[in-house]
């Protein structure tokens, strides 16, 4: 069974740096997809970002971007030019397909300062 | 452009009391169709999940059932509701889009 790692519960920055969650996975799959989740007090699940395994270019929406290093089975998400809306928890998850069920972390929460 | 509607955004039930959560989704066909479970800080926990009418497998035993009586709807249901059924339960279609989630509280 795949297993999903967040090891940062709680992370703080200041409005207009840059931060990195970290994220660890367990597979045994050669093909997958990873996802990053933004999930405000309004408690909607967003979907940040996706990488599909077997590209090797990291994804990147905006000031969004990941770090995916399949070897070393990390991915972790980059928020350049952090905002005060930009707080809240995010989630790392992963698809053994594109239209299956996930696995989830347990989290980060993100609090930006201003 | 595909849609997924869930109702209703909040609930509270006395214990012992049943229980019926709708999940639709619109624009699309045949879709794969999931329910999970977050307690209050935690990640997601799957509970169901369906890829087709009448079509429906469980991942945590437990005092929940599911139902797809049609083939973009998904149904969450309990007889009798118990405390540690208190959570926020969210319906996914195609595995990453969410719709906007229930705040269940048992009384």
């Amino acid at each position: 069974a795949q297993t999903v790692t967040q090891s940062q519960p709680e992370m703080s920055v200041q409005e207009a740096e840059t931060v990195t969650l970290s994220c660890t996975y367990d597979t045994s799959e050669n093909n997958y997809y990873l996802f990053w989740y933004k999930q405000p007090p309004s408690r909607q699940m967003i979907l940040v970002i996706r990488q599909e395994a077997y590209k090797q270019q990291n994804a990147t929406e905006n000031r969004f971007s990941v770090n995916f290093q399949k070897a070393a089975k990390s991915f972790s998400l980059k928020i350049s030019d952090s905002q005060l809306g930009d707080t809240a928890m995010y989630f790392c998850a992963f698809g053994e397909t594109s239209g299956s069920r996930l696995t989830f972390g347990e989290g980060t929460q993100l609090t930006v300062n201003p | 452009s595909q849609t997924i509607h869930q109702w209703p955004a909040t609930l509270v039930q006395p214990v012992g009391s049943p229980l019926s959560l709708e999940c639709t989704v619109e624009g699309t066909s045949n879709p794969n169709l999931y329910w999970y479970r977050q307690a209050a800080g935690r990640g997601l926990q799957l509970l169901f999940y369906s890829v087709g009418i009448g079509q429906i497998s469980s991942e945590v035993p437990q005092n929940l059932s599911a139902s797809r009586p049609q083939d973009r709807q998904f149904i969450l249901s309990s007889k009798k509701l118990l405390l540690s059924d208190s959570g926020f339960y969210l319906c996914a279609w195609n595995g990453y889009t969410f719709g906007s989630g229930t705040r269940l509280t048992v009384v």
